[in-house]
């Protein structure tokens, strides 16, 4: 089945970029039935969700971090990727990656809901 | 954006309870509502979709209903195994998380 995994520095400073990477292994990136999401939680809050990309290279993004996120994916080394600019003790949070099927409903289509979950991992972000 | 709210926050309860969270949105977003389960340090896990429907794999003790902007997730019957905190979340873009409702043994 597939899994999730995320990668990245645990500790970055103020003003830097944090730089994720969610490997994916037993499926593909590159399939038009899912959608690759970035999702975090503060320390002892609730989620936030930041945006996914297709397989297309189309993104869609939160209001609230647009300016200063950007999704993308590697088909070739089945990942995806997030970057936070500009990034501040705000940004603190665990951060998962989350798979979210395409689905077909009301004459629409989209992601509905994250039925797969990388474990999460803790970015930190301080000098 | 939709805001979510959740209640209780947190609520204490026995093996074999019944329990009911509510989740209501700031606006009608049909049954555009997932409900999920997280445990301390593990990534949530998907309970039900489409406000009332039961993801592959849950046990039947766990089910949803509502529409419009009030929502409910019900356990019939809680199990040691569901000491957890419950997120609802909506799916009208930007998709939004409720608070959350933490659920632990009294």
């Amino acid at each position: 089945q597939v899994q999730l995994q995320e990668s990245g520095p645990g500790l970055v400073k103020p003003s830097e970029t944090l730089s994720l990477t969610c490997i994916v292994s037993g499926g593909s990136v590159s399939s038009g039935d899912f959608y690759w999401n970035w999702i975090r939680q503060p320390p002892g809050k609730g989620l936030e969700w930041i945006g996914f990309v297709y397989h297309t290279g189309g993104t869609n993004y939160n209001p609230s971090l647009k300016s200063r996120v950007t999704l993308s994916l590697d088909v070739s080394k089945n990942h995806f990727s997030l970057k936070v600019n500009s990034a501040t003790a705000a940004d603190t949070a665990l951060y998962f990656c989350a798979r979210a099927p395409l689905k077909y409903y009301d004459g629409s289509s989209g992601p509905v809901s994250f039925d797969v979950w990388g474990q999460g991992t803790l970015v930190t972000v301080s000098s | 954006d939709i805001q979510m709210t959740q209640s209780p926050s947190s609520l204490s309860a026995s093996v074999g309870d019944r329990v009911t969270i509510t989740c209501q949105a700031s606006q009608d977003i049909s049954n555009y509502l997932n409900w999920y389960q997280q445990k301390p340090g593990k990534a949530p896990k998907l309970l039900i979709y489409g406000a009332s429907n039961l993801e592959t794999g849950v046990p039947s003790r766990f089910s949803g209903s509502g529409s419009g902007t009030h929502f409910s997730l019900t356990i019939s019957g809680l199990q040691p195994e569901d000491f957890a905190a419950y997120f609802c979340q909506q799916y009208d873009s930007p998709f939004t998380f409720g608070p959350g409702t933490k659920v632990d043994i009294k």
